[in-house]
């Protein structure tokens, strides 16, 4: 079945360093993958998206590239900031046996920034 | 004022009671979520619906149902509810994935604690 599979938190990071949270997948088919960020007390917001191969998802100074060949979808920032701190969660979308789409989730990494 | 919309943000409630969590959004979606969310556990899908006249149990649908009341309004209930339930529910709504990436819009979530 379908999955999605993000390292594990937290990640504790200083003011400017580079980030990278791994990201990888199993699905059938073609899935569309996203990255979505939960900032303290509010909901997911989408963060970046990518529909196919090689397309790289970016916004607000985070990139993700949709690796088909390494089933992976890691999110990279080259310059943290403390705004930054939150969760990050991946996703997929996939159509299923059904004919319907499903979303799964990653359990979520946790990223604090120090000043 | 939020796309999605979640009532009550906060509840705390008795072994046995009964609790409805409403939504409510204004995108003009058809499709509409109801997720829970546990540390180190991620998001999990409870019930979802693709119009009104359409329910759909989620994987762990246990416990709880819901009722579409019309496009714009999702409520999840607990019939009697147990310490376990003891979570963060969020609402999302999406677009047609086979029409676009069906990106999810999250409401603010409702955080329900159960004694």
């Amino acid at each position: 079945g379908n999955s999605v599979t993000q390292m594990e938190g937290p990640v504790t990071l200083s003011e400017e360093a580079f980030l990278t949270i791994n990201c990888t997948y199993t699905a059938t088919g073609y899935p569309s993958l996203f990255w979505y960020v939960q900032y303290p007390g509010e909901g997911l917001q989408l963060l970046l998206k990518a529909t196919k191969a090689d397309d790289k998802g970016s916004n607000k100074g985070f990139e993700a590239t949709y690796r088909k060949e390494t089933t992976s979808f890691h999110l990279e920032k080259g310059s943290v900031q403390v705004s930054d701190s939150a969760v990050y969660f991946c996703a997929l979308s996939a159509l299923t046996t059904s004919g319907t789409y499903k979303y799964i989730f990653g359990t979520g990494t946790r990223l604090k920034v120090l000043a | 004022d939020a796309d999605v919309t979640q009532t009550p943000r906060n509840r705390i409630t008795k072994t046995g009671k009964r609790i409805m969590l409403e939504c409510s959004q204004t995108k003009g979606h058809d499709r509409m979520y109801w997720y829970r969310q546990d540390p180190g556990l991620g998001l999990r899908l409870i019930y979802y619906s693709f119009d009104v006249k359409d329910i759909n149990k989620g994987e762990i649908s246990d416990g709880y149902s819901v009722s579409r009341q019309a496009q714009a309004k999702f409520s999840l209930s607990l019939e009697s509810a147990i310490p376990n339930q003891t979570a963060l529910y969020f609402c999302a709504t999406s677009g047609d994935p086979g029409q676009g990436t069906g990106e999810l819009f999250f409401g603010e979530g409702s955080r329900l604690t159960v004694l």
